[in-house]
């Protein structure tokens, strides 16, 4: 069946690392987005690629970072630099020109220890 | 500035008490209103896509209208698996589907 997966569920942090979040998906769509969520807040932007090679900054990219090195793919980064990293991350992908607007991964929930 | 505001933040309501969530938006170049369903703890799940004012579309119980400033969610006789957070979110720019700015969210509680 065509998705997104996102990897791993859940991933804890220590303070002044680097981790990286997976995201994978199989439908051929040429967008791919990163939104993070908080308690009690909408979904917030952090960056987006329309086409491979290529990706904007979104509202909240500082601290983040992202690479779009291949279709499927569109893994994100959050650094040292992220200091409040403790959220809820959502994967969504869309096809250019189809009504039924992003699909979504079943998000990352990453925890600073 | 482009602006989301859901209303309210919070509704719970008996098992077969109807009602309306709220989807008030300043967008410039809108493209689509977009209504989402999300349990804790998962993605959004895509419900409706809404174009132009004085639009409806129905799935089961819900029931999706659009204005030029405001969608509205109308829950029919709702049962206790509607119970979710109800989230809204107007499409802009142009080229694709583009990006969405999203609401914070209505989370609906439905008791038996």
């Amino acid at each position: 069946d065509g998705g997104i997966t996102q990897s791993p569920k859940y991933l804890f942090r220590k303070e002044g690392q680097n981790v990286t979040l997976s995201c994978e998906q199989n439908l051929n769509h040429d967008a791919m987005y990163w939104y993070r969520q908080d308690p009690g807040q909408g979904l917030r932007l952090i960056y987006y690629s329309q086409i491979v090679n290529d990706f904007q900054k979104g509202d909240i990219a500082e601290g983040y970072s992202v690479s779009r090195e291949k279709k499927e793919s569109f893994p994100l980064t959050v650094t040292s630099a992220q200091k409040n990293p403790t959220a809820f991350y959502l994967c969504a992908s869309s096809m250019e020109g189809q009504s039924y607007g992003y699909t979504f991964g079943s998000g990352t929930r990453l925890t600073v220890v | 500035e482009d602006q989301v505001t859901q209303s309210p933040e919070a509704l719970r309501l008996q098992e077969g008490e109807s009602s309306s969530l709220n989807c008030s938006y300043t967008v410039s170049g809108l493209r689509g209103l977009f209504w989402y369903r999300q349990d804790p703890g998962k993605g959004p799940e895509f419900l409706f896509t809404l174009y132009s004012a004085g639009e409806e579309k129905e799935k089961e119980r819900l029931k999706a209208t659009l204005t030029k400033k405001e969608s509205f969610l109308h829950i029919t006789a709702p049962k206790p698996e509607d119970s979710a957070t109800y989230l809204c979110a107007p499409g802009m720019g142009s080229g694709n589907t583009g990006k969405l700015i999203f609401g914070q969210g209505t989370t609906l509680q439905v008791k038996p």
